[in-house]
């Protein structure tokens, strides 16, 4: 099972909105809606934002929302803030040995 | 308050054994499948494999069977990675983490992540 592709990098500058995407396969993202998306700030603990294609976790900001066409799923992040400079990756559940398979990660910079 | 914590940095040369551990609290332990991340140095995130404490079923990503082996001691909520015979590869940080309580399929707790060096 490959890793999910993501962009390298992603960029914008406050108050714009930016979008990831999260591209699979028909064995993964294409066939089951359990994607999710974490943020990992530099020497921290990933940190769950959107389970489920786009559920929030309680607490998490209403300007992170998550979305799915295909076999590719994207994660928006609207109203940029310095705070959300941090990477980002996406998972999905692939119902096969290998279970869960995460994404290369991309990392955001706020201009 | 739901936590995991995990033992501490390690430090090994090529060849020894090494077991490192996550503690749960503030949960019941049993209910919710543990799973085990690699992040090697400036790299992502790598399922390496969980692990149903209840009745200690385990699954491994491909990359990992063989190379590891999860363990979970439910009477101490605790969770275990180990390594037979380590290799400078295996040099990377790992993170434990607790199945969602609102989706089977994510995590939503992360331990603070064990760092392993080894040397050569």
């Amino acid at each position: 099972q490959s890793a999910l592709t993501q962009p390298a990098s992603v960029s914008g500058s406050p108050g714009q909105s930016i979008t990831i995407s999260c591209t699979g396969t028909s064995s993964d993202v294409g066939t089951y809606n359990y994607v999710s998306w974490f943020q990992q700030h530099p020497s921290k603990a990933p940190k769950l934002m959107i389970y489920g294609v786009s559920n929030r976790p309680s607490g998490v900001s209403n300007r992170f929302s998550g979305s799915k066409s295909g076999n590719t799923a994207s994660l928006t992040i609207s109203g940029l803030q310095a705070e959300d400079e941090a990477d980002y990756y996406c998972s999905s559940y692939t119902g096969s040995s290998t279970l869960y398979v995460f994404g290369t990660g991309t990392k955001v910079t706020v201009l | 308050e739901v936590q995991l914590v995990q033992s501490g940095a390690e430090v090994r040369k090529s060849g020894e054994s090494l077991k490192i551990s996550c503690k749960g609290s503030g949960y019941s332990f049993t209910d919710y499948w543990i799973a085990w991340v690699r992040q090697m140095p400036g790299k992502g995130l790598e399922w390496m494999g969980v692990i149903y404490p209840g009745d200690s079923d385990t699954r491994y990503s491909p990359s990992f069977q063989g190379q590891v082996t999860i363990s979970a001691d439910k009477s101490i909520s605790t969770a275990y990675l180990q390594w037979s015979s380590l290799k400078a590869s295996d040099t990377a940080m790992y993170y434990c983490a607790k199945r969602s309580q609102v989706s089977r399929y994510t995590v939503d707790v992360w331990g603070q992540g064990t760092a392993v060096t080894v040397s050569s």
